[in-house]
Formats: structure tokens, sequence, C-alpha cells
């Protein structure tokens, strides 16, 4: 199967600075997401991104699919940022593979 | 639109017991999914239903099953319940290629 490796694990930022998220995925897929997980559990859809370059505020995301590999930035980065970052990616439409996430922690 | 709803919230059984989990997809999404997230494994793929027939299935044992009903609302069990199957559960719907939707989860407990 698909195999999705998400860097880097675990990132501590002073608010107001930026920081880039990468996802590496193994295969071609046609569906790729990025999500935020809050500390509740829940699983925030921010980008649905299998190609190109999307923004929403102040995050964006970058996919080059020919490359198999993802971005996500977050500028001036807020307290509320903090939580984990995951990347999920499918071949197909019913299954998606989830990367290991990377941690994010912004301090005030 | 309402979301994805999941019930309940929290659960605790104890080993050996059943367990079932409901989830109630968008309304008008008829793929319903299931992952679960471990602190050890991550978010792992159990299986996806689409018109009530199982499309997709994970590797879990067969004490994991699932079913969707006509109103693309699903279920699932697992029996003989293990400590190690205690893991937050999230359900997602979808329509067609579009995102993932997840709805806030089901943590169980089995101890």
């Amino acid at each position: 199967g698909i195999q999705v490796e998400q860097s880097p694990p675990d990132l501590i930022l002073q608010e107001g600075a930026n920081s880039t998220l990468r996802c590496n995925f193994s295969d071609s897929v046609n569906n790729l997401q990025w999500f935020h997980q809050n500390p509740w559990g829940q699983l925030i859809n921010l980008f649905y991104i299998p190609s190109g370059t999307k923004q929403n505020g102040r995050l964006s995301a970058t996919t080059v699919a020919t490359e198999r590999y993802s971005l996500l930035y977050i500028s001036s980065s807020q307290t509320t940022d903090s939580g984990v970052y995951f990347c999920a990616v499918a071949a197909n439409a019913g299954k998606s593979t989830f990367g290991d996430g990377t941690t994010l922690t912004v301090k005030p | 639109k309402a979301g994805v709803t999941q019930t309940p919230r929290y659960l605790i059984k104890t080993r050996g017991q059943q367990v079932t989990l409901s989830c109630s997809p968008i309304s008008g999404h008829r793929s319903v999914s299931w992952y679960q997230q471990t602190p050890g494994q991550g978010l792992q793929f159990l299986f996806e239903y689409f018109s009530e027939t199982q499309r997709n299935k994970g590797n879990f044992p067969g004490r994991f099953s699932g079913r969707q009903f006509s109103n693309s609302r699903s279920e699932m069990n697992v029996s003989t319940l293990e400590l190690g199957d205690s893991a937050l559960y999230l359900c997602a719907s979808r329509t067609g290629d579009s995102p993932l939707h997840f709805g806030n989860g089901t943590r169980l407990t089995v101890t």
C-alpha cells in the first residue's frame, strides 16, 4: 500500500512565526487532504488538494503530484494553531492512508 | 447541513464484551468509512461502505465488522473486546471524490 511520511514529527514555534509542514507519499494518488486534529480528537478538514495550490487565510497548501509531496504553510502562527496536523492520501476513493502527523506547539 | 454524527461519544467496556458504534453521515453522502486511532498505530483504515456494500477493507481481524443501512447510516461492531481495542474510532463520510468529512469520534476504553 501507499506509504505516507510527514515531517517534522514535532515543531515548536513562537507566536507569529511561520512554518512549513511536509508530506511525502510513495505512489500516485488522486486524493490528498490536510487535517488539523484538535485536543478533543476531531479532525478538521483544512485542504482538499490532490494537486496545485490553495490558500485559506493564514494557511496555504501546495501539492506537486508528479514529485509525490505536499506542503502545508502556516504563517503568523497563533496559539490556537497548536495541535496535530495530518496528511491523508488515497489512490482510490474509499481508503485513505494517514501519515503519523506533525505535532505543532505554538508558544505565546 | 448537519455534520457527521457519531454516537456514543464515550464508552467503557470490559474485555470479552462486544460493542456497537453508530455513524450518521452528512445528508446525501453515500460513502461511510471508519478509522481507528491509537497512540501506537496512528490512524488506520478499518473499512468503507457504499450503498450498503463493503467496498474496501483494512487489515483488521474479523472481530471488527460493520454494516450500512439504506439511509446510509453505518454501524461498526467489535466482538470479544481486547485491551488493545481501546482507541478513538472515527467515522467519515463523502460523496464521489469529495473530501472526507469526519465526525467527533467515539472514545472506547476497554478494561
